[in-house]
């Protein structure tokens, strides 16, 4: 069975803060993709990686950062949080067509 | 921009009814269609896509039908179970140097026993 897992479920982190959310898949996919979910807008794609050690902004990038040091594992970074990153973070590993997903974080900053 | 959306919010329906879930798109030079599901508390999940040279494709209970003259695209499911409740969106894979899946912003189907 396919998986893709994410550190957490729920974090509650303070403005400011420094957020890492990881993400690990156990299916050897090249490509690995970080969105985020909010009511109203679906899902908007944040980052990608297309291959260890390289990635590429998707359409709201401004506010994080990402690190794909392994194959199976891809990071997405809040540099400092603020209260409008505020959301669903789900993370997907696959291809531009079937992407398989993790269960999300539900990330709130106070 | 380019953008993928959907006809209705809310689809509500009874059990062993088929179920019509419609979506429209702007971008014509999108090469794939796809459709993925999200039950409540978890991710998405792939049902089926088509590509843009096919206007029909079927699988398990579903349907997918590409209507390229009107930029539209639904999916049906049959004998709709309350297991297939949930949010369905759709999806466009536009291809060419900018392969990037954007997503519409989704409908809650609802199933009545």
């Amino acid at each position: 069975d396919v998986k893709v897992t994410q550190s957490s479920r729920y974090l509650v982190k303070r403005t400011g803060e420094k957020v890492f959310l990881e993400c690990v898949q156990d299916m050897d996919h090249e490509n690995m993709f970080w969105y985020r979910q909010d009511p109203g807008l679906g899902l908007r794609l944040i980052y990608f990686s297309y291959d260890v050690k390289m990635k590429e902004k998707g359409d709201i990038p401004e506010g994080y950062s990402v690190s794909r040091e392994k194959k199976e594992r891809f990071s997405l970074i809040l540099e400092s949080a603020s209260t409008n990153q505020t959301s669903m973070y789900l993370c997907a590993s696959g291809d531009w067509v079937e992407q398989y997903f993790g269960p999300g974080t539900r990330l709130t900053v106070t | 921009g380019e953008s993928v959306g959907l006809h209705l919010p809310t689809l509500s329906v009874q059990e062993g009814d088929n179920s019509i879930i419609n979506c429209a798109y702007s971008n014509s030079a999108s090469d794939y269609f796809i459709w993925y599901k999200q039950e409540s508390g978890k991710g998405p999940q792939f049902i089926i896509d088509i590509r843009s040279n096919m206007d029909k494709r079927q699988g398990q209970r579903v349907t997918v039908l590409l209507n390229k003259t009107v930029k539209h695209l639904s999916l049906q499911i049959a004998a709709t179970q309350p297991g297939d409740s949930a949010v369905y969106f759709c999806a466009e894979n536009s291809g060419g140097s900018n392969y990037k899946l954007t997503f519409g912003k989704g409908t809650l189907l609802t199933v009545n026993p």
